[in-house]
């Protein structure tokens, strides 16, 4: 299994609603990452997971909060989002956190009204 | 702060033409990846590129680093259609961070 599976594809929320993305990956990669990515722009680094710890978080509101329950799954907790939050989350995988090579999911796209 | 350009950012080219696209960076690295986007979809890794002189190919498409330079290319050769996409490099920063070029669409005309 070389994939890194995100659910939901699509999501539609208001400004006042709470929802989670989730990441799965059963390649043993120890090093997952959460990407945000706008219209014809190239992704950001949002956060960084290694070894089940945060190891970076790149000054991301509070809005978004990230948890990985366990090495194989990542979630992004989503509450108050602002409607230029709008843009295709993007889940990744390494086998370690050198980041080697990135898989990555074929992303969430988010759009709050 | 590392800065990673890329040019062109827009190609079109014939089908059967051979091109280049070039992405510089701004401070020393010595690993440089490059990915594939089609509209909507999710990146696909290309190459993974870990030293000075490195050089890959997978079918039409090869990757060269040089690292003193900090200069990558990604060489196109007898472009087919398929190939339209877009294409980012990404430099790492070290620590898990990856800086992303602004990304080069290409179009590949019949």
């Amino acid at each position: 299994d070389t994939e890194v599976t995100q659910t939901p594809k699509h999501l539609v929320m208001g400004m006042t609603n709470k929802k989670s993305l989730k990441c799965e990956q059963h390649m043993g990669h120890r090093a997952m990452y959460w990407y945000k990515q706008k219209a014809k722009k190239p992704p950001e680094l949002m956060f960084v997971y290694s070894y089940e710890k945060l190891s970076i978080n790149e000054s991301v509101p509070s809005r978004f909060s990230p948890e990985c329950p366990n090495s194989s799954l990542l979630n992004l907790h989503l509450h108050a989002l602002q409607p230029e939050d709008s843009a295709l989350y993007l889940c990744a995988s390494s086998p370690g956190p050198r980041n080697e090579k990135l898989f990555f999911g074929s992303g969430t796209q988010l759009s709050v009204l | 702060e590392l800065k990673v350009e890329q040019n062109p950012l827009f190609l079109s080219m014939q089908e059967g033409k051979n091109y280049t696209i070039y992405c510089n960076y701004s401070t020393t690295s010595d690993r440089l990846y490059w990915y594939r986007q089609d509209p909507g979809k999710s990146l696909e890794s290309l190459f993974v590129l870990l030293s000075n002189g490195a050089v890959k190919q997978e079918g039409r498409l090869m990757a060269s680093l040089d690292t003193k330079a900090r200069l990558s290319t990604l060489h196109i050769t007898a472009a087919v259609h398929d190939l339209s996409a877009t294409y980012f490099c990404a430099v790492d920063m070290g620590g898990s961070r990856l800086t992303f070029g602004e990304g080069t669409q290409l179009t590949v005309n019949p």
